[in-house]
């Protein structure tokens, strides 16, 4: 059990350019979280994957954002266009729902900055 | 929607005991966790409560009254490495979905 690894740790683009960010889970776990955090403050969803199927993406997400979970193992989270308010840390969770205990494993997270 | 509350910053010593609330109101409800996070790091579980009571994980503790939409983690023998942000936060019925407070930052003195 590696945990979950995420790619890249840190990112720096230019306001208009496009990001992806990848995380790899716990190879056992069908979920698969995304989340923003900015600092000092807690971990705001995204969206969320069980399998391969999306089954919820926030409200707050514009359409700028877009993610996939293509063979139910890694997931991409894509970034269009990237605004400044878009600087964050980006994190990756996985669990297994079992005994409806959703334990969530962060990985280490992908932090973007906007200039 | 949901709304967690929990206080910004705490400040303890080293040995003693520390509470640290979070009240909760949501449109459903499978579960509440506890997650510590040093600065810089990702968030590391720490409890899970889906039914009222006191769980007990060694130095930690966490309760939870759902019919109060409140729970607290109780942190003993208080030691410079529990300084870290504590989050709070609440599974949704239908997803395993979480949603998180802004978290309570902790201060261990000497």
């Amino acid at each position: 059990d590696t945990g979950v690894s995420q790619d890249p740790r840190h990112k720096i683009t230019k306001r208009g350019q496009n990001v992806t960010f990848r995380c790899d889970p716990i190879s056992e776990h069908n979920r698969l979280y995304w989340y923003r955090q900015t600092l000092g403050q807690g971990p705001e969803f995204l969206t969320y994957f069980q399998n391969e199927a999306q089954l919820e993406k926030s409200r707050l997400l514009s359409d700028r954002f877009s993610a996939e979970r293509p063979k139910g193992s890694f997931s991409t989270l894509e970034i269009q266009r990237t605004e400044q308010g878009d600087s964050a840390m980006y994190l990756c969770a996985s669990s297994l729902a079992r005994d409806s205990s959703y334990e969530q494993y962060f990985g280490p997270g992908t932090r973007l900055t906007v200039t | 929607g949901q709304n967690i509350d929990q206080p910004t910053e705490m400040t303890a010593t080293e040995g003693a005991i520390v509470q640290i609330n979070c009240t909760y109101q949501t449109s459903g409800f499978n579960g509440l966790f506890w997650y510590q996070q040093h600065a810089g790091e990702a968030p590391t579980f720490l409890s899970y409560n889906v039914l009222d009571g006191l769980e007990e994980k060694g130095r930690f503790s966490s309760f939870l009254s759902r019919s109060k939409g409140y729970s607290y983690l109780l942190l003993k023998e208080l030691q410079m490495k529990d300084s870290a942000s504590y989050l709070c936060a609440v599974s949704n019925t239908n997803a395993g979905k979480s949603t998180f407070g802004d978290g309570t930052t902790l201060t261990v003195k000497p």
